[in-house]
C-alpha cells in the first residue's frame, strides 16, 4: 500500500493566508524531507529534519517520527509559492515520496 | 557545491526500443537513485545503488535495468519502451547513513521520455 500520504491533495489560498500541509507515513522513518516543484520544473529541497521543528524563512517543518506524521507550515503565502509540495520519508532504505500537495495562491 | 547532470534532457524513441538515460554527480555521494514521475503525480522509486557496482530494486523496477560502473555515474535503461511510460525520470544522490545529513536528497533537472 501507499507508504506516504499527503493531504490535502490541492489547496487554494488568498495571498497572505497561511498553509498547513500534512504528511503521514506507514513505516518507521528517520526523517522527512520537503521539496518544492514548479510545473515542469525540478525539485528544490526546502527542509529536512529528523524530528522536532525546523524553520527557514516563512517555512516551518514539524516532524513527529514516533507518530509517523509531519507537517509543513507556510506563513503569509505569496503568489510565487504556487506549485507542488512533495514530502519524502527517509529511513534505512531509499526515500519514498507522497503524491504531493498542489498549492495555488491567488492575488 | 555539487551538481547532478542528467542526459539527455529529452529522449525520443520508438515503441519497443531500448533507451538509456545517464546521470553524473560530482558531490562524491555514495548513494544514487532513479525515480519516475508521471504527470501530476509523485515520484516512484525504480532503482537505487548504495555504492559502485551495487544495485537495489525499487518499487517500479520491472521493465528497467540500471548500471553503476563508477561512483559518479548511474544509468537507467528502459528495456522496451512503451507509450504508457512517457514520464519524467529524475536522478538523485545522497550521503549514506542516519546522521543529521544522512539520506538528504539532491536532484538533477530530469529527463523527459517520449515514446512515439
Amino acid at each position: 500500500g501507499q507508504q506516504v500520504q499527503q493531504s490535502p491533495a490541492s489547496l487554494v489560498l488568498q495571498e497572505g493566508e497561511n498553509a498547513e500541509l500534512q504528511c503521514n507515513f506507514s513505516s518507521t522513518a528517520t526523517r522527512l524531507q520537503w521539496f518544492y516543484q514548479r510545473p515542469g520544473g525540478s525539485l528544490v529541497s526546502l527542509l529536512s529534519n529528523p524530528s522536532g521543528t525546523k524553520h527557514t524563512g516563512r517555512l516551518t517543518s514539524t516532524t513527529v517520527t514516533k507518530e509517523r506524521r509531519g507537517s509543513l507550515h507556510i506563513s503569509s503565502s505569496q503568489i510565487t509559492d504556487s506549485g507542488t509540495y512533495l514530502c519524502a520519508m527517509v529511513n534505512n532504505n531509499a526515500p519514498r515520496f507522497g503524491a504531493g500537495t498542489k498549492l495555488s495562491v491567488k492575488p | 557545491g555539487g551538481i547532478i547532470t542528467q542526459t539527455p534532457k529529452f529522449l525520443i524513441g520508438q515503441e519497443g526500443q531500448k533507451l538509456t538515460l545517464k546521470c553524473q554527480q560530482n558531490f562524491n555521494h555514495d548513494t544514487m537513485y532513479w525515480y519516475r514521475q508521471d504527470s501530476g503525480k509523485g515520484l516512484r522509486l525504480i532503482y537505487y545503488s548504495i555504492t559502485e557496482n551495487d544495485l537495489q530494486k525499487g518499487d517500479l523496477s520491472e521493465g528497467y535495468d540500471a548500471s553503476r560502473e563508477k561512483k559518479s555515474s548511474f544509468s537507467l535503461t528502459v528495456t522496451s519502451a512503451q507509450k504508457n511510460e512517457m514520464a519524467v525520470f529524475l536522478c538523485a544522490s545522497s550521503i549514506p547513513g542516519t546522521g543529521y545529513f544522512g539520506n538528504t536528497l539532491y536532484f538533477g533537472e530530469g529527463s523527459r521520455l517520449i515514446v512515439v
